[in-house]
């Protein structure tokens, strides 16, 4: 069955430093992909990166980067030099069988991320 | 461009009430999707769309129903409103192409708040 696993429930991390938050994620399904959101204390919901399960290079997207191990089956996203504007929650999520547009995605239970000055 | 839009924004009901939250998107998307988030977790699929005249059922579709009026709208009902539905209600959409192996980051309405008290 589908699922995402966010095992961190919060982290503080001081300000310009790295912070790697954790997703692992579960599927029979050989072609996936896998989705980092942001949702600051404002509520919306902000897209970050997006891995496919056939892309062989590691996405990245300015500071975010989406750190893929296939075969352990997780999907960290690592933010380097981190901001004050960077605490909120962040959500892993994933959606299944790429090539059927009827596919659902699922989201994880979040990471609370709080960066300290 | 709007991108997703929700109406109401806010809404407080009484047990038994019925409503219909709205939803609608200018960005010409196929698939469109209802979620719930509840404080302090992720989001959960209620239903999903993935082109105009289908729904299919998310995660946690009991207690509502769903209507893709057009491309652009993608409504969600609640027939007896219980405090159990307490939540907060996102509307997402994203261009999902069938037989293309990749996927598209959801865009997210604001979100409406909803009490049953």
């Amino acid at each position: 069955a589908q699922k995402i696993t966010q095992t961190q429930p919060g982290m503080f991390v001081q300000e310009k430093e790295a912070v790697t938050l954790d997703c692992t994620y579960d599927t029979s399904d050989q072609s996936y992909g896998l989705f980092w959101y942001k949702q600051p204390s404002s509520g919306e919901m902000i897209f970050l990166i997006y891995q496919g399960s056939y892309d062989e290079q590691n996405a990245t997207e300015g500071r975010y980067s989406l750190n893929f191990q296939k075969a352990r089956k997780s999907a960290n996203l690592v933010i380097s030099a981190s901001q004050l504007g960077d605490s909120a929650m962040y959500f892993c999520a994933m959606r299944e069988t790429l090539y059927s547009s009827a596919s659902k995605i699922i989201f994880g239970s979040g990471t609370r991320l709080s960066i300290r000055p | 461009n709007a991108g997703v839009t929700q109406t109401p924004k806010f809404q407080v009901l009484k047990t038994g009430q019925s409503m219909t939250l709205q939803c609608a998107q200018d960005m010409n998307h196929n698939s469109m999707y209802w979620y719930r988030q509840d404080p302090g977790m992720g989001l959960r699929l209620i239903y999903y769309s993935a082109s105009e005249g289908t729904t299919d059922k998310g995660e946690v579709p009991n207690g509502y129903n769903v209507s893709r009026l057009n491309k652009r709208e993608f409504s969600l009902r609640l027939e007896s409103a219980a405090p159990s539905q307490t939540s907060v209600y996102f509307c997402a959409s994203s261009e999902e192409i069938a037989g293309e192996k990749r996927s598209y980051e959801q865009y997210f309405g604001p979100g409406t708040r909803l009490t049953v008290t």
